[in-house]
Protein backbone atom coordinates (compact mmCIF):
# COMPACT_ATOMS: atom_id res chain seq x y z
CA UNK A 1 0.00 0.00 0.00
CA UNK A 2 1.03 3.88 -0.22
CA UNK A 3 3.28 4.97 2.43
CA UNK A 4 4.82 8.28 3.54
CA UNK A 5 7.59 9.10 5.42
CA UNK A 6 8.67 12.10 7.01
CA UNK A 7 11.15 13.26 9.25
CA UNK A 8 10.59 13.37 12.70
CA UNK A 9 10.43 16.72 14.81
CA UNK A 10 10.60 18.99 16.15
CA UNK A 11 12.78 21.22 13.83
CA UNK A 12 13.60 24.51 15.47
CA UNK A 13 15.54 27.48 13.69
CA UNK A 14 16.29 31.14 14.23
CA UNK A 15 14.62 33.05 11.62
CA UNK A 16 15.88 33.70 8.32
CA UNK A 17 17.67 30.15 8.75
CA UNK A 18 17.46 27.35 5.73
CA UNK A 19 14.90 24.81 5.96
CA UNK A 20 14.55 21.55 4.43
CA UNK A 21 12.05 19.07 5.74
CA UNK A 22 12.38 15.71 4.25
CA UNK A 23 9.87 13.52 2.86
CA UNK A 24 10.03 9.81 1.12
CA UNK A 25 7.06 8.07 -0.18
CA UNK A 26 6.38 4.08 -1.15
CA UNK A 27 3.08 4.01 -3.73
CA UNK A 28 2.11 2.17 -6.81
CA UNK A 29 1.61 3.91 -10.00
CA UNK A 30 1.95 8.12 -10.57
CA UNK A 31 0.82 9.42 -7.07
CA UNK A 32 0.60 12.88 -6.69
CA UNK A 33 2.44 14.47 -3.55
CA UNK A 34 1.37 16.99 -1.67
CA UNK A 35 2.60 19.44 1.22
CA UNK A 36 0.29 20.42 3.82
CA UNK A 37 0.27 22.66 6.87
CA UNK A 38 -1.46 23.39 10.32
CA UNK A 39 -0.91 26.70 12.66
CA UNK A 40 -1.69 26.09 16.19
CA UNK A 41 -5.32 25.22 16.24
CA UNK A 42 -6.31 25.55 12.77
CA UNK A 43 -7.27 22.94 10.21
CA UNK A 44 -4.93 22.12 7.74
CA UNK A 45 -3.95 24.59 4.37
CA UNK A 46 -2.85 23.37 1.62
CA UNK A 47 0.72 24.75 1.19
CA UNK A 48 2.01 23.01 -2.53
CA UNK A 49 1.35 20.68 -4.64
CA UNK A 50 3.24 18.57 -7.42
CA UNK A 51 1.20 15.82 -9.63
CA UNK A 52 4.08 14.44 -11.93
CA UNK A 53 7.83 13.55 -11.75
CA UNK A 54 9.84 16.61 -11.97
CA UNK A 55 7.16 19.47 -11.18
CA UNK A 56 8.00 21.39 -8.85
CA UNK A 57 5.46 22.87 -6.36
CA UNK A 58 6.10 26.43 -5.02
CA UNK A 59 3.95 28.94 -2.74
CA UNK A 60 5.01 31.57 0.07
CA UNK A 61 8.72 30.99 -0.61
CA UNK A 62 8.02 27.13 0.15
CA UNK A 63 8.98 25.16 -2.91
CA UNK A 64 9.45 20.76 -3.24
CA UNK A 65 10.40 18.55 -6.18
CA UNK A 66 8.44 16.09 -6.96
CA UNK A 67 11.65 13.50 -7.73
CA UNK A 68 10.49 9.77 -9.04
CA UNK A 69 13.95 8.28 -9.10
CA UNK A 70 14.03 9.01 -5.29
CA UNK A 71 11.02 8.99 -4.60
CA UNK A 72 11.33 12.13 -2.54
CA UNK A 73 9.21 15.50 -1.82
CA UNK A 74 11.80 17.44 0.40
CA UNK A 75 10.25 20.96 1.06
CA UNK A 76 12.66 23.50 1.44
CA UNK A 77 12.74 27.35 2.23
CA UNK A 78 15.33 29.43 1.88
CA UNK A 79 14.81 31.82 5.02
CA UNK A 80 12.35 31.27 7.39
CA UNK A 81 10.33 33.55 9.79
CA UNK A 82 8.78 33.31 13.13
CA UNK A 83 5.15 33.22 11.13
CA UNK A 84 6.24 30.19 9.57
CA UNK A 85 5.74 27.97 13.03
CA UNK A 86 3.59 25.13 12.41
CA UNK A 87 2.68 21.31 11.86
CA UNK A 88 3.86 20.27 7.83
CA UNK A 89 2.20 16.91 6.43
CA UNK A 90 3.38 15.41 3.52
CA UNK A 91 1.12 13.66 2.06
CA UNK A 92 0.18 11.77 -1.51
CA UNK A 93 -2.97 10.60 -3.59
CA UNK A 94 -2.69 7.75 -5.50
CA UNK A 95 -4.69 5.87 -8.30
CA UNK A 96 -7.87 5.03 -5.80
CA UNK A 97 -8.96 8.62 -6.21
CA UNK A 98 -8.93 11.70 -3.65
CA UNK A 99 -7.72 9.66 -0.56
CA UNK A 100 -4.48 11.35 1.35
CA UNK A 101 -1.67 9.43 2.68
CA UNK A 102 -0.48 11.60 5.26
CA UNK A 103 2.96 11.60 6.95
CA UNK A 104 3.49 11.46 10.43
CA UNK A 105 4.24 15.82 10.60
CA UNK A 106 6.96 17.67 11.26
CA UNK A 107 6.40 20.48 13.75
CA UNK A 108 8.64 23.71 13.06
CA UNK A 109 9.64 26.04 15.84
CA UNK A 110 11.11 29.43 14.16
CA UNK A 111 12.86 31.14 17.35
CA UNK A 112 13.50 35.25 16.43
CA UNK B 1 -15.95 31.98 -0.33
CA UNK B 2 -13.32 29.56 0.10
CA UNK B 3 -14.03 28.41 3.34
CA UNK B 4 -15.09 25.40 5.38
CA UNK B 5 -16.75 26.24 8.04
CA UNK B 6 -17.69 23.65 11.01
CA UNK B 7 -18.92 24.02 14.97
CA UNK B 8 -19.12 24.31 16.95
CA UNK B 9 -15.49 24.86 17.77
CA UNK B 10 -15.22 23.26 20.81
CA UNK B 11 -17.64 20.46 22.53
CA UNK B 12 -17.26 18.58 26.26
CA UNK B 13 -19.67 16.28 26.23
CA UNK B 14 -20.67 12.90 28.57
CA UNK B 15 -20.62 9.46 28.06
CA UNK B 16 -23.98 9.26 27.69
CA UNK B 17 -24.76 12.00 25.80
CA UNK B 18 -26.07 12.94 22.17
CA UNK B 19 -24.81 15.50 20.33
CA UNK B 20 -23.86 17.00 16.96
CA UNK B 21 -20.59 17.97 14.81
CA UNK B 22 -21.98 20.67 12.09
CA UNK B 23 -20.03 21.05 8.56
CA UNK B 24 -21.06 23.70 5.74
CA UNK B 25 -18.89 24.53 2.84
CA UNK B 26 -20.45 26.44 -0.06
CA UNK B 27 -17.42 26.04 -2.85
CA UNK B 28 -19.54 23.08 -5.13
CA UNK B 29 -17.88 20.61 -3.75
CA UNK B 30 -19.52 17.61 -4.33
CA UNK B 31 -17.12 15.61 -2.25
CA UNK B 32 -16.66 15.70 1.66
CA UNK B 33 -14.75 14.05 4.43
CA UNK B 34 -14.83 13.85 7.66
CA UNK B 35 -10.90 13.78 9.66
CA UNK B 36 -9.90 12.21 13.09
CA UNK B 37 -6.91 14.10 14.34
CA UNK B 38 -5.35 13.17 17.94
CA UNK B 39 -2.45 15.13 19.42
CA UNK B 40 0.94 15.53 17.33
CA UNK B 41 -0.76 12.88 14.73
CA UNK B 42 -1.85 13.11 11.14
CA UNK B 43 -5.60 13.17 10.31
CA UNK B 44 -7.49 9.87 10.06
CA UNK B 45 -9.30 9.63 7.65
CA UNK B 46 -13.36 8.50 8.98
CA UNK B 47 -15.98 8.90 6.17
CA UNK B 48 -16.63 10.22 2.69
CA UNK B 49 -19.14 11.27 1.01
CA UNK B 50 -19.29 11.39 -2.79
CA UNK B 51 -22.65 13.64 -4.16
CA UNK B 52 -24.64 13.13 -1.07
CA UNK B 53 -23.56 9.42 -0.58
CA UNK B 54 -21.34 7.62 1.51
CA UNK B 55 -18.96 6.31 -0.59
CA UNK B 56 -15.97 4.98 2.18
CA UNK B 57 -16.47 3.89 6.01
CA UNK B 58 -13.17 3.18 7.68
CA UNK B 59 -14.40 0.74 9.57
CA UNK B 60 -15.69 3.87 11.95
CA UNK B 61 -17.51 2.50 15.40
CA UNK B 62 -21.04 3.21 15.11
CA UNK B 63 -21.49 5.74 17.33
CA UNK B 64 -19.86 8.17 15.11
CA UNK B 65 -22.81 8.34 12.38
CA UNK B 66 -22.57 10.85 9.39
CA UNK B 67 -25.28 12.39 7.33
CA UNK B 68 -25.77 14.63 4.56
CA UNK B 69 -28.43 16.42 4.07
CA UNK B 70 -27.05 18.28 1.18
CA UNK B 71 -24.57 19.00 -1.39
CA UNK B 72 -22.96 21.71 1.22
CA UNK B 73 -23.62 20.23 4.68
CA UNK B 74 -21.95 17.56 6.58
CA UNK B 75 -23.09 16.47 9.72
CA UNK B 76 -21.18 14.06 12.41
CA UNK B 77 -23.97 12.77 14.80
CA UNK B 78 -22.07 11.44 17.99
CA UNK B 79 -23.89 8.90 20.80
CA UNK B 80 -21.91 6.85 23.78
CA UNK B 81 -18.75 8.13 23.13
CA UNK B 82 -15.70 6.85 25.12
CA UNK B 83 -12.91 9.47 26.43
CA UNK B 84 -10.98 8.00 24.09
CA UNK B 85 -12.75 9.62 21.43
CA UNK B 86 -11.51 13.32 22.21
CA UNK B 87 -9.62 14.56 19.15
CA UNK B 88 -9.89 17.15 16.68
CA UNK B 89 -12.17 16.60 14.20
CA UNK B 90 -12.02 18.02 10.83
CA UNK B 91 -14.34 17.99 7.74
CA UNK B 92 -12.95 18.85 4.40
CA UNK B 93 -14.21 18.87 1.22
CA UNK B 94 -13.49 19.15 -2.44
CA UNK B 95 -14.61 19.70 -6.42
CA UNK B 96 -15.05 15.48 -6.25
CA UNK B 97 -13.78 12.42 -5.14
CA UNK B 98 -11.89 11.46 -8.51
CA UNK B 99 -8.92 10.90 -9.35
CA UNK B 100 -5.47 11.93 -7.91
CA UNK B 101 -6.54 15.66 -7.49
CA UNK B 102 -5.92 15.41 -3.32
CA UNK B 103 -6.74 19.05 -3.31
CA UNK B 104 -8.81 19.12 0.08
CA UNK B 105 -10.34 21.79 1.46
CA UNK B 106 -9.91 21.80 5.39
CA UNK B 107 -12.22 23.62 8.02
CA UNK B 108 -10.78 24.52 11.38
CA UNK B 109 -12.41 21.91 13.25
CA UNK B 110 -14.45 20.81 16.37
CA UNK B 111 -11.92 19.79 19.44
CA UNK B 112 -14.29 17.30 21.36
CA UNK B 113 -12.96 16.67 24.62
CA UNK B 114 -15.15 13.71 26.14
CA UNK B 115 -15.43 13.22 30.28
Amino acid sequence: GNSVTQMEGPVTLSEEAFLTINCTYTATGYPSLFWYVQYPGEGLQLLLKATKADDKGSNKGFEATYRKETTSFHLEKGSVQVSDSAVYFCALSGSAGNMLTFGGGTRLMVKP
Amino acid sequence: DTEVTQTPKHLVMGMTNKKSLKCEQHMGHRAMYWYKQKAKKPPELMFVYSYEKLSINESVPSRFSPECPNSSLLNLHLHALQPEDSALYLCASSPSSGKNTGELFFGEGSRLTVL
